[in-house]
Order: structure tokens, then C-alpha cells, then sequence
């Protein structure tokens, strides 16, 4: 089972300010590297497939990068609707698919 | 209107069983996965299986074999997912959400609701 590894576990950023969230994976995923948005009582919505493809009607402010094991959504110039919990997800190896354990992005 | 419609809440006892449904509407129901997920109370997301509409084939998770039953129904576009052996340990959101019909391209572009699941004696 590949283990997904987020960091840090909360981030506190100013409005406006930009956001760094990493993701490693306990073994090579390839590009194979999904991240979502979960905000509370709601499910998860999708921004980032393929590693670096933004999913339809995200706004360019999200942007991922990186291969193999090392991860990176940046969040640029973040909005008061950004403050939410961010998920990774590999999908390269599976059954089981598995996400990280999320990083808050909270107000500082 | 894509979407996807969960059944509601349901409380249980230990022991018991739970089945949770999925209603798939404004695409066709067989060119997508349909997996469930799952959430404890302020934890993180843990995925427990996934089910092929067209051939009704299925993948779970090690952690679930043998305690969980996923079906289809391609007549109503609905897929189910019954849960045996209930403990406290099974008190979650549980959320079903579809992937393409391909084993490459297994990211969530759409989820439901989420289903409430309680155990409680």
C-alpha cells in the first residue's frame, strides 16, 4: 500500500498571501497524483488531476507540480473561500487508493 | 444536471448491517467507476472500494474484504454498498464518487453528499 504523507498538518496564511502544501509518497506514483478541496459538511471537490491539470472551473490561482514521490500545490494570492483542508490522492498503485492526511489552510 | 444522490442517515446497532445507495444522474451510468470513501468524525479520507457499472466488477480495499458487499443496479442508475460486522469504529461519513471506466485515470471528478453512518448501542 502506498502511504501518502502531507505536510504541514495546518498552515496559517494571510488572505492575499500565497500557500506551499506538500504531498510525498512512500514509493514512486509517476504523475498519478490527485488533490482536493474539502471545506466542513461538504465533500471533497476535485482541483487537480494528473499532478499539474487543473480540473474544469478551477481558478489558475491552484497549481501543482512535482513527480515521483514529491508533491507540491501552491495556492497563489489565496481568497477567503481557499481556507479549507487539502487532500492528496495517488492513484498509480491500487487497489487501495490512498489519500493523505490533509493540511489545513487556516486565516493567520 | 451530473450529479450524485446518496440515501440518508442511518443510525445502528453493533453487529448490524447498513446498506447506503447511490443515485447517478445526467451521465451515462456505465462509462464511470463508482467508489466509496469514507470520513470518521475530523479525520481524513479513507477509500474502501469501487464498483464497474458495465461488468459489475469490483475492487475493495484489504481493510473491508469480507465485511463489504458493492452492487448495481443499471436499470436506475443506483449503486449500493452494504456494510456487515457494524462496530463504533464504522461511525463515518460515508461518501460515494465516480472515476472514469479506466484503471489509469482513478481521481473523484464528482462525489455525493455523503451518508451519515452512527453505531450506537
Amino acid at each position: 500500500e502506498i502511504v501518502m504523507t502531507q505536510s504541514p498538518v495546518t498552515l496559517s496564511v494571510s488572505p492575499g498571501e500565497s500557500a506551499t502544501l506538500s504531498c510525498r509518497a512512500s514509493q514512486s506514483v509517476r504523475t498519478k497524483l490527485a488533490w482536493y478541496q474539502q471545506k466542513p459538511g461538504q465533500a471533497p471537490r476535485l482541483l487537480i488531476y494528473g499532478a499539474s491539470t487543473r480540473a474544469t472551473g478551477i481558478p489558475a490561482r491552484f497549481s501543482g507540480s512535482g513527480s515521483g514521490t514529491e508533491f507540491t500545490l501552491t495556492i497563489s494570492s489565496l481568497q477567503s473561500e481557499d481556507f479549507a483542508v487539502y487532500y492528496c490522492q495517488q492513484y498509480d498503485h491500487w487497489p487501495p487508493l490512498t489519500f493523505g492526511g490533509g493540511t489545513k489552510v487556516e486565516i493567520k | 444536471q451530473v450529479q450524485l444522490v446518496q440515501s440518508g442517515a442511518e443510525v445502528e446497532k453493533p453487529g448490524a448491517s447498513v446498506k447506503v445507495s447511490c443515485q447517478a444522474s445526467g451521465y451515462p451510468f456505465t462509462a464511470y467507476y463508482i467508489h466509496w470513501v469514507r470520513q470518521a468524525p475530523g479525520q481524513g479520507l479513507e477509500w474502501m472500494a469501487r464498483i464497474s457499472p458495465n461488468t459489475g466488477g469490483t475492487n475493495t480495499a484489504p481493510k473491508f474484504q469480507g465485511r463489504v458487499t458493492l452492487t448495481r443496479d443499471t436499470s436506475t442508475g443506483s449503486a449500493y454498498m452494504e456494510l456487515n460486522r457494524l462496530t463504533s469504529d464504522d461511525t463515518a461519513l460515508y461518501f460515494c464518487a465516480r472515476t472514469q471506466d479506466s484503471g489509469s485515470l482513478l481521481y473523484f471528478d464528482m462525489w455525493g453528499q455523503g451518508t451519515l453512518i452512527t453505531i450506537t448501542s
